[in-house]
């Protein structure tokens, strides 16, 4: 079975900083997509980036990338220029057939 | 494009009365809905999986004949908290993807829906 890691259940970072979230996971397959989720006190899921895993290439979306690395089963997720609005949890999420989440992180981003 | 709609955002109900929960994708046809369940402050936990004209799947642990799902339409799946108890209080979230079970990509969650009983 699929498992996703986050070992940091709390992070903070001063506005404008930036901070990195960590993810692991563990899989026996080798075609998968990787999520990070993120979810405000609305609780909506809001989907914050994507990576295919046979794509070497490592995603960015505007302030936000991610560390893609394959063999080490690794997926963290930058966020560059932090705002107020980026506080929130963020889920890590493995996907092949069904999506699994990591235990999630939150972040706080301070002014 | 590529909303997902749920009902009601909030319901209480008592102890022993079934309850439903309806979610609906707005702009898109769903091939394959999930329903997911979140307890505070923890993750989102996967209760069942929906295809359009068949029965749920679900995962271990999670009782068939208390979460009744229903994919009846490409649009439209409903979960029905059955005989609900204090201990089913929860927040259920469904989300809806556009390609088959076997291709799953990316999904789309709706807003949950915040069960509470008493």
């Amino acid at each position: 079975a699929q498992t996703v890691t986050q070992s940091q259940p709390e992070m903070s970072v001063q506005e404008a900083e930036t901070v990195t979230l960590s993810c692991t996971y563990d899989t026996s397959e080798n075609n998968y997509y990787l999520f990070w989720y993120k979810q405000p006190p609305s609780r909506q899921m809001i989907l914050v980036i994507r990576q295919e895993a046979y794509k070497q290439q490592n995603a960015t979306e505007n302030r936000f990338s991610v560390n893609f690395q394959k063999a080490a089963k690794s997926f963290s997720l930058k966020i560059s220029d932090s705002q107020l609005g980026d506080t929130a949890m963020y889920f890590c999420a493995f996907n092949n057939n069904d999506m699994r989440f990591g235990a999630g992180t939150r972040l706080t981003v301070k002014p | 494009g590529a909303v997902v709609s749920q009902h009601p955002s909030r319901v209480i109900c008592k102890s022993g009365t079934s309850v439903k929960i309806e979610c609906r994708s707005l702009d898109f046809q769903a091939t394959t809905m999930f329903w997911y369940r979140q307890f505070p402050k923890q993750s989102l936990m996967l209760m069942a999986t929906s295809n359009e004209g068949s029965k749920a799947t679900y995962e271990q642990g999670v009782e068939k004949d208390k979460f009744l799902i229903n994919h009846a339409s490409l649009t439209l799946s409903t979960l029905t908290v059955t005989s609900a108890h204090p201990e089913d209080s929860s927040f259920y979230i469904c989300s809806a993807s556009l390609l088959p079970r076997h291709a799953s990509y990316e999904q789309y969650f709706g807003p949950g829906t915040r069960l509470t009983v008493t």
